[in-house]
């Protein structure tokens, strides 16, 4: 089956870790994205990347970072540094014109 | 930077009436315009893509409209059900590629 695959679906951190949320596409898409879901709130864009070993800041990219080493896989890592981390993180990607998403992962600090 | 907004926040409707979804953006450079759907802690799923030299698309019961010169976009669902109960997203892609949302639309079908 085609599609994008986020794991886990549930995370836990404690404060002061680093951890990485994975994100794989068998889509063949150039494009991909990391958002983040804030409860009642829309989605904003964190970091994204067109090309492989290429990727660009969101909106909100402070205390996040990822790679793009393949094509199918844009990992991101929450690091110590995002002050306030627990949110809904969903995974994009676009070809052509038409945006696909993974069912999310949802990170708590405990 | 592009801003997309949507309006209403939230609809409560009883079942059988139609329902009107509206979506702005203050950039009309995009190259298209994709609702979706998405249930309580739950993915994206798609509803409708509009791309920019398009002015509407129709899928069953829902139907989506595009006016790139003014910056909007409305939804609309026909005889709404209560299955239809869920966060309705607007979002736009940008000559820069970067994929814009608006906060959302929370439609509530009453049986």
């Amino acid at each position: 089956d085609g599609g994008i695959t986020q794991s886990p679906k549930y995370l836990f951190r404690k404060e002061g870790q680093n951890v990485t949320l994975s994100c794989e596409q068998n889509l063949n898409h150039d494009a991909m994205y990391w958002y983040r879901q804030d409860p009642g709130q829309g989605l904003r864009l964190i970091y994204y990347s067109q090309i492989v070993n290429d990727f660009q800041k969101g909106d909100i990219a402070e205390g996040y970072s990822v790679s793009r080493e393949k094509k199918e896989s844009f990992p991101l890592t929450v690091t110590s540094a995002q002050k306030n981390p627990t949110a809904f993180y969903l995974c994009a990607s676009i070809h052509g014109v038409e945006a696909f998403f993974g069912q999310g992962t949802r990170l708590t600090v405990v | 930077k592009q801003e997309v907004t949507q309006i209403p926040a939230a609809l409560s409707v009883p079942e059988g009436e139609n329902l009107v979804l509206n979506c702005s953006f203050t950039d009309s450079a995009i190259y298209n315009l994709q609702w979706f759907r998405q249930d309580p802690g739950k993915g994206l799923t798609s509803l409708l893509l509009i791309q920019s030299s398009q002015r509407e698309q129709t899928s069953g019961r829902l139907n989506a409209s595009l006016d790139k010169s003014s910056g909007r976009s409305t939804l609309y669902i026909a005889a709404s059900q209560p299955g239809d109960s869920a966060t309705y997203l607007c979002a736009v892609v940008s000559n820069d590629y970067k994929l814009s949302f608006g906060a959302g639309t929370t439609v509530t079908v009453r049986a």
